[in-house]
């Protein structure tokens, strides 16, 4: 089955420096991917995705990069803020279907210091 | 924007007792809900796909007999935990699917709820 591979587990970064989040899969056939960010005792919000077709995506301050080939995507964050401190997960869609079933990483926990 | 309203936000209950967590789709129908849990400072883990008229498919190394999942309409789906005891004192989320959308359409997450088993 799909297996998502995230990194780093914790990531420190510095007010106004840029965080880059790294996710591999195993699944070749998997081709839609997400990017949750959760803050303390609250729901995942979805804050950006990609699809197979698409190389790049980018909103605002949040971009995130497919590479297909090497079965690998990542998440990057310009500018932080303090209030960009969460744990976001990466996740990679298993069936590749309509059903939308996720599989998650492990999560990174980011720490934007002021 | 699409809302997943779940209930309740938290639960204690003795060891042995059943819980009954209520995922609703609140403005929008969804044929497909899942239901994760969730472990302190760990990933979601999907523990069934719940399909609107037929049974849920339970991941490998979850118990369908104790993790009870009912997907009646197309916005409610229920989760119950029977029997339960501290171990499965856990963070549960359900999460939905808008029905018709082109296929991988985001998930939308409920807030979860907090079970304690004492």
């Amino acid at each position: 089955g799909e297996n998502v591979e995230q990194h780093p587990s914790t990531l420190s970064v510095q007010e106004g420096d840029s965080a880059v989040i790294k996710c591999t899969y195993s699944d070749s056939a998997s081709n839609y991917f997400p990017w949750y960010k959760q803050e303390l005792g609250k729901r995942p919000q979805l804050i950006i995705d990609i699809r197979s077709n698409v190389g790049e995506k980018k909103d605002q301050r949040i971009a995130v990069t497919l590479n297909k080939t090497a079965k690998h995507f990542s998440l990057h964050i310009t500018e932080t803020q303090p209030e960009d401190s969460a744990v976001y997960f990466c996740a990679a869609s298993y069936y590749g279907g309509s059903q939308g079933n996720l599989i998650f990483g492990k999560g990174t926990k980011l720490s934007v210091k002021p | 924007g699409a809302v997943v309203s779940q209930h309740p936000s938290w639960v204690i209950c003795k060891s042995g007792t059943s819980v009954k967590i209520e995922c609703r789709s609140l403005d929008f129908q969804a044929t497909t809900m899942f239901w994760y849990r969730q472990f302190p400072k760990q990933s979601l883990m999907l523990m069934a796909t719940s399909n609107e008229g037929s049974k849920a498919t339970y991941e490998q190394g979850v118990e369908k007999d104790k993790f009870l999942i009912n997907h009646a309409s197309l916005t409610l789906s229920t989760l119950t935990v029977t029997s339960a005891h501290p171990e499965d004192s856990s963070f549960y989320i359900c999460s939905a699917s808008i029905r018709g959308l082109s296929y991988n359409s985001p998930l939308h997450f409920g807030n979860g709820t907090r079970l304690t088993v004492t």
